[in-house]
């Protein structure tokens, strides 16, 4: 399975933007690279997820390098509710299933 | 409004009980799962199941067992058998094989 590397934390100047690396070395040609959050307590929240393109949509930009290895989640411009765990998350096709495999992510603080 | 369900909030088991967490979505959704989470970890995956009365096991599932009797509903039990079961527990949804979307989970403690 594709395994991700984030840097366990993060801050961010409320109003900045947040850029959130991750490393993929080992995805494969079709595994999606996807995007989660999870505020305290709460279930994880879909950000955006991508193949090989750049995506954007109203929460985030998802950069993917050509070489697909690596990926950069961007929040265009923080606030104090974007304070959270953030999962770069490669989706594997195991068991007939595609299954997310979460490791233990980014906690990103947003700072006043 | 359309989304998934989880409950109870919070449930408090005895040594030596089963007990039951309900995961309801009125999405439509063909595929739901259920998710591990221990303090300060990622989510492991317990079960999943991708079509009615059907149903697979993830990568950690000795002491749970699941049904899938209804497309709308994804009832997870935590047998005695589980030694370690205090955690937050997860429930997810997705339409066929596609972006799976999570419940707001129940934190289960032993006493």
């Amino acid at each position: 399975d594709a395994k991700t590397t984030q840097p366990p934390s993060m801050d961010c100047a409320e109003g900045r933007a947040a850029n959130l690396p991750c490393n993929h070395s080992t995805i494969s040609g079709n595994e999606y690279v996807y995007w989660y959050r999870q505020i305290h307590s709460q279930g994880p929240q879909y950000i955006i997820h991508g193949l090989k393109n750049n995506e954007t949509n109203e929460m985030a930009s998802l950069i993917i390098t050509e070489d697909r290895k690596s990926s950069t989640l961007i929040l265009p411009h923080a606030t104090l509710r974007d304070t959270a765990v953030y999962y770069c998350i490669v989706r594997v096709l195991r068991a007939g299933s595609y299954q997310l495999t979460f490791g233990k992510g980014t906690k990103l603080s947003v700072i006043p | 409004d359309g989304g998934i369900t989880q409950s109870p909030k919070y449930l408090f088991r005895k040594e030596g009980q089963n007990v039951t967490l309900s995961c309801e979505q009125n999405l439509n959704h063909d595929a739901m799962y259920w998710y591990r989470q221990d303090p300060g970890q990622g989510l492991r995956l317990i079960y999943y199941s991708q079509i009615v009365n059907d149903f697979q096991k993830g990568d950690i599932a000795e002491g749970y067992s699941v049904s899938r009797e209804k497309k709308e509903s994804f009832p997870l039990t935590v047998t005695s058998a589980q030694k370690n079961p205090t955690a937050f527990y997860l429930c997810a949804s997705s339409i066929g094989l596609e972006t799976q979307y999570f419940g707001p989970g129940t934190r289960l403690l032993v006493l």
